[in-house]
């Protein structure tokens, strides 16, 4: 079985800081990897995905995961935080066959 | 194209009370998921339905609590003799396939027992 932990619960961060959420994944077959965020007052939705291929992968927002098979971690990056940043983002991981487990979140709030 | 749907939007009922919560999936999809949000907690996986196979009711936290999907389709989620720590919002989601196929998300359920 798959497991996800999301090593912080909250991050404050000052506007146009860089920030790293951390996730570490569990798995014994390959996995595909998620990032949703939920806006405040929002429902949650895609950030990006990892399912093959490069490593790195990207959001239109600015976002970027790197899959690292050998740590087991997929942490989300940004070099450079907006205010509109302020949600709490999840990291999530499925093999191809299973439901999607979720971690317990990162509540990211961004200071002016 | 229409969204993932629930309803009701917010549900307040008295302890030891059934209650009965919808979700409507985007058309098509075959996959569908019954989460759990409580407040500070992450997302409980409860239940997975995937095309006409077994459901996975492996988050299922007790016997009170059951789901069904018809037709392939709507879905209830199901909680009999409701417990104050039955209150959170109850999030369903659908997708393509499972796997991974991006799951959208409706807008919730939100559960108060009183």
């Amino acid at each position: 079985a798959q497991s996800v932990t999301q090593l912080d619960s909250q991050v404050p961060v000052f506007e146009e800081a860089p920030v790293e959420l951390r996730c570490n994944y569990s798995s014994s077959v390959s996995v595909y990897l998620f990032w949703y965020v939920q806006y405040p007052n929002q429902g949650l939705q895609l950030l990006l995905k990892y399912l093959s291929g490069s490593t790195l992968v990207k959001s239109i927002n600015g976002f970027e995961a790197e899959f690292n098979k050998s740590q087991t971690s997929f942490h989300l990056r940004k070099p450079s935080v907006h205010i509109s940043d302020t949600a709490e983002y999840f990291c999530a991981v499925t093999t191809s066959a299973s439901k999607i487990i979720f971690g317990s979140g990162t509540r990211l709030s961004i200071r002016p | 194209g229409a969204g993932v749907s629930q309803s009701p939007s917010n549900k307040v009922t008295e302890k030891g009370k059934d209650v009965e919560l919808r979700c409507d999936p985007i058309s098509g999809h075959t996959a569908l998921y019954w989460y759990r949000q409580s407040l500070g907690q992450g997302l409980e996986f409860l239940i997975y339905f995937q095309g006409n196979s077994a459901p996975d009711k492996s988050g299922l936290p007790s016997d009170r609590f059951s789901a069904e999907r018809t037709g392939g389709s709507v879905s209830t989620l199901t909680i009999q003799r409701t417990q104050q720590e039955d209150s959170a919002v109850y999030l369903c989601a659908s997708s393509v396939v499972g796997g991974g196929d991006e799951q959208y998300f409706g807008p919730g359920t939100r559960l108060t027992v009183t």
